[in-house]
């Protein structure tokens, strides 16, 4: 079945750091690929996604690009702010609307 | 003019309890699941209905059923409520696009259950 790895956290960086999660999915087709982040308290919201190979997804300076080649679809941002501190999903959706999320990553940015 | 929005937002009740947690969604969507947050934040689905029809049943005791009077409503209800069954529960609806891969989803704010 469909599955997502993404690496373990907890994550933590000094702001203006440069952040990277890594995230690979196992998926039969051609998955959409999505990053959801939940801040605390709240539910998941979406943050990005990508819907076929070479795309790239970008929002509030988060960047994420779907290659199949090495079936990943990591998220990088140049310079976190201590409002990036949240909870980070990396999921994928088939056909039948079937979301699989990653087993999150939570971030800390620290001042 | 909440999107998703499921209710109660906490619920606190004793083992060998029957509760339900209502979720709406004003969205027009077609497709509605239940999510299960635990403590370590591990996101796993539970169940998903697509126009009232249940479409993603994954390995959930029988104690929990789902139930979808119409497509803008999914509530769940839960037997004989037990210790391990204490987490956030998450309702989503997304958009059914037919002939791709399938669309976002759209979270409530969860609902956090305390089994005591």
């Amino acid at each position: 079945g469909n599955s997502v790895t993404q690496m373990e956290g907890p994550v933590t960086l000094s702001e203006e750091a440069f952040l990277t999660i890594n995230c690979t999915y196992t998926a039969t087709g051609y998955p959409s690929l999505f990053w959801y982040v939940q801040y605390p308290g709240e539910g998941l919201q979406l943050l990005l996604k990508a819907t076929k190979a070479d795309d790239k997804g970008s929002n509030k300076g988060f960047e994420a690009t779907y290659r199949k080649e090495t079936t990943s679809f990591h998220l990088e941002k140049g310079s976190v702010q201590v409002s990036d501190s949240a909870v980070y999903f990396c999921a994928l959706s088939d056909r039948n609307n079937d979301m699989r999320f990653g087993a999150g990553t939570r971030l800390t940015v620290k001042p | 003019d909440t999107a998703v929005s499921q209710t109660p937002k906490y619920l606190v009740t004793q083992m060998g309890n029957d509760k339900s947690i209502k979720c709406e969604q004003n969205l027009g969507h077609d497709t509605m699941y239940w999510y299960k947050q635990d403590s370590k934040k591990f996101l796993k689905i539970m169940f998903s209905y697509n126009n009232k029809e249940l479409i993603i049943n994954e390995t959930v005791p029988n104690r929990f059923s789902p139930k979808s009077p119409d497509k803008a409503h999914l509530n769940l209800h839960i037997n004989s409520l037990e210790l391990g069954d204490s987490a956030v529960y998450f309702c989503a609806s997304s958009p059914t696009i037919a002939g791709a891969s399938g669309g976002e989803l759209f979270f409530g704010e969860g609902s956090r259950l305390t089994v005591l």
